[in-house]
């Protein structure tokens, strides 16, 4: 079983959608990141959380430490939000992230 | 302030030969780490590094790879002797210290023939 594991693999939803992505962990962290990665491109960090709820733009980002669970929320979901969105820990003690399979999401037009 | 740079973006080269891949920082960041992503695969640790101080290579495979990040200049990840399975996007990213948040470069893609 992966230390990080997401949920779903494969989205699709219609624009305009809220989109939700999960992520269950069974290690100890000091901190979750979500990223985005665009298909053949770079990997860009969206939130870092130890705690509670944090907010940018369209996009949601919540954490419950106790339960080792984190979600990803879109509101008002675009085509340009199509992408793969990672969920990756930092593992307590330690400087090294851990990573998620990812979750491709595909907002159709 | 310009963001993790990393080159080359791609990279071709036959079995045997030697690869290098470079990671500029971004500007005050003294923590550089290193991710590979195989083909349809999850993204791996690799090494983690401060200035001249290897912290944390659990990740790395014990032969052929090395990293390095000098007093100055780019941090560079080396691969000796590839072989096909080296074939990935490997990925770098810079914090300032180990609470920040880790900014992550466009990957060089490696393609071994």
């Amino acid at each position: 079983k992966n230390e990080v594991e997401q949920s779903p693999q494969n989205l699709t939803a219609q624009e305009g959608e809220f989109i939700t992505i999960n992520c269950s962990y069974s290690v100890g962290i000091s901190a979750l990141h979500w990223l985005q990665q665009h298909p053949g491109g770079g990997i860009v960090s969206l939130f870092m959380l130890s705690s509670g709820k944090k907010k940018h733009g369209r996009l949601i980002a919540t954490i419950n430490i106790q339960e080792k669970h984190s979600s990803l929320h879109i509101t008002a979901s675009h085509p340009r939000d199509s992408a793969v969105y990672i969920c990756a820990v930092l593992i307590q003690g330690a400087q090294k992230l851990v990573f998620g399979q990812g979750t491709r999401l595909t907002i159709n037009p | 302030n310009a963001g993790v740079m990393q080159n080359p973006r791609h990279l071709v080269r036959r079995r045997g030969q030697e690869a290098r891949l470079r990671c500029s920082p971004m500007k005050g960041h003294s923590h550089v780490y290193w991710y590979r992503q195989l083909p349809e695969e999850g993204l791996k640790f690799m090494v983690y590094l401060q200035k001249e101080n290897i912290i944390d290579e659990s990740g790395m495979p014990k032969e052929r790879f090395s990293a390095e990040f000098p007093k100055e200049g780019p941090s560079i990840l080396r691969i000796q002797q590839v072989v096909r399975g080296d074939s990935a996007a490997y990925f770098c990213a810079s914090s300032p210290n180990q609470k920040e948040t880790q900014y992550f470069g466009p990957g060089t893609r490696l393609l071994v023939l």
